[in-house]
């Protein structure tokens, strides 16, 4: 069974502090992802990476940046929190026939 | 830019009613297609995924995919109250899938 963990279920940070958001996926997959969630917007993906050191922005990459240094673990940074970094992260990886979802981390900045 | 577009809803259907989900794309290169079910608070889970034109049943979900048309549906028959939930149309892109905003289903008793 696949299983991709994060580091906390809700996290909460004051505004312009440095967040790490860490996943961790079990089955050897290449590709993994980082989303944001929102209501009304959908999933909304931030940074993928694609093997080991490789990294590509997604869509909405400003204000943040990833580390991969292992192929398990893909790490989400938010180098200096905002208010409107309040929401729900979901980590991802992928086999070519289905992505698998972490739990998510809630994270508030006030 | 690639998009996914879904209703957003809420679709309400009756319980027990055949529940019809759409989704239309705009890449005619895509080849996978994916449907994701997503319960408030959870993450998204598969239901199913799709790559060639026609239907595809697996117990009482029916995915069908028209390429000419770019649209791909997800069809639930018998509906129940543990159906409701948001449900997320994604299309393969080169790495990464093109997500859908979802639609909300809420299925009455």
């Amino acid at each position: 069974d696949v299983k991709v963990t994060q580091s906390s279920r809700y996290l909460v940070k004051r505004t312009g502090e440095k967040v790490f958001l860490e996943c961790v996926q079990d089955m050897d997959h290449e590709n993994m992802f980082w989303y944001r969630q929102d209501p009304g917007l959908g999933l909304r993906l931030i940074y993928f990476s694609y093997d080991v050191k490789m990294k590509e922005k997604g869509d909405i990459p400003e204000g943040y940046s990833v580390s991969r240094e292992k192929k398990e673990r893909f790490s989400l940074i938010l180098e200096s929190a905002s208010t409107n970094q309040t929401s729900m992260y979901l980590c991802a990886s992928r086999d070519p026939y289905e992505q698998y979802f972490g739990p998510g981390t809630r994270l508030t900045v006030t | 830019q690639k998009e996914v577009e879904q209703n957003s809803g809420p679709l309400s259907v009756p319980e027990g009613a055949i529940a019809s989900l759409n989704c239309t794309y705009s890449d005619r290169g895509s080849q996978s297609f994916f449907w994701y079910r997503q319960y408030s608070g959870k993450s998204p889970e598969l239901i199913m995924f799709i790559y060639s034109n026609g239907d595809k049943e697996d117990g009482r979900f029916t995915a069908q995919l028209n390429k000419a048309s770019q649209y791909v549906s997800l069809l639930i028959r018998d509906s129940q109250p543990s159906d409701s939930a948001t449900y997320l149309c994604a299309v393969s892109g080169h790495y990464q899938l093109i997500w859908g905003a979802g639609t909300k289903l809420i299925i009455k008793p």
